[in-house]
């Protein structure tokens, strides 16, 4: 089993629309979640962290599940520039991460 | 600040060839790692680094040596290049953490290999 599972999608979305999606984990221990960015065939960027209590970043939400394993993101008033690959990252262990394989989302006009 | 950097962007080899793949950060940061990306993969850790002499192995090391004598430098040197090592190649900083959880990572733009 994966440590870090995410749905692939792709999620196609109108501009202005919400979209939200979930990753979830293996490992009941992991201490740190991440959500990364990472834009066509370029290096992946940090989004924003994600505490225990959920928490907000402008247009950006990510809640931690930590009873079911899993954390969410969710973008509201998306925006053409929103269209990217969204990474779920866990700290499962001293200094690893585990990365799923990506969420892709596409904002249409 | 030019972060982390990565040479060279893209590479092609013959299997069997070696060659060093090369990452450099200017942020004083104590951590440092390598991790290839594979289609419909999440990133994989290779070898990572807590600092100044010290590394150890990831997820999957094999085929793959790494040292790191300074701080800024970090390279990654493939042993006998094979096609299983085609791959996206991303070089990671970030400051360690007394309590060795992650901090924010700072990603170089990659290296594309691709192995004949």
């Amino acid at each position: 089993r994966k440590e870090v599972e995410q749905d692939p999608g792709p999620f196609n979305v109108p501009e202005g629309a919400t979209v939200a999606f979930n990753c979830t984990y293996s490992n009941s221990a992991s201490q740190s979640f991440f959500w990364y960015r990472q834009d066509c065939r370029k290096e992946p960027k940090l989004l924003m962290s994600v505490y225990s209590s959920g928490n907000e970043d402008g247009r950006f939400t990510a809640q931690l599940n930590r009873a079911s394993q899993y954390i969410s993101l969710l973008i509201r008033d998306s925006k053409l520039s929103d269209s990217a690959t969204y990474l779920c990252v866990v700290n499962p262990a001293d200094y690893k991460l585990s990365f799923g394989a990506g969420t892709t989302v596409t904002v249409r006009a | 600040n030019a972060g982390v950097t990565q040479t060279p962007k893209f590479q092609v080899l013959k299997t069997g060839q070696s060659m060093t793949l090369q990452c450099a950060q200017d942020m004083n940061h104590e951590y440092m790692s390598w991790y290839r990306q594979d289609p419909g993969m999440g990133l994989r850790l290779i070898h990572y680094s807590v600092g100044a002499g010290i590394t150890d192995q990831g997820e999957v090391p094999n085929g793959y040596n790494v040292s790191r004598s300074t701080t800024e430098d970090f390279p990654l040197r493939l042993l006998s290049a094979a096609p299983s090592q085609t791959s996206v190649y991303f070089c990671a900083s970030s400051y360690s953490r007394w309590d060795r959880r992650q901090e924010t990572q700072y990603f170089g733009p990659g290296t594309r290999l691709l192995v004949l």
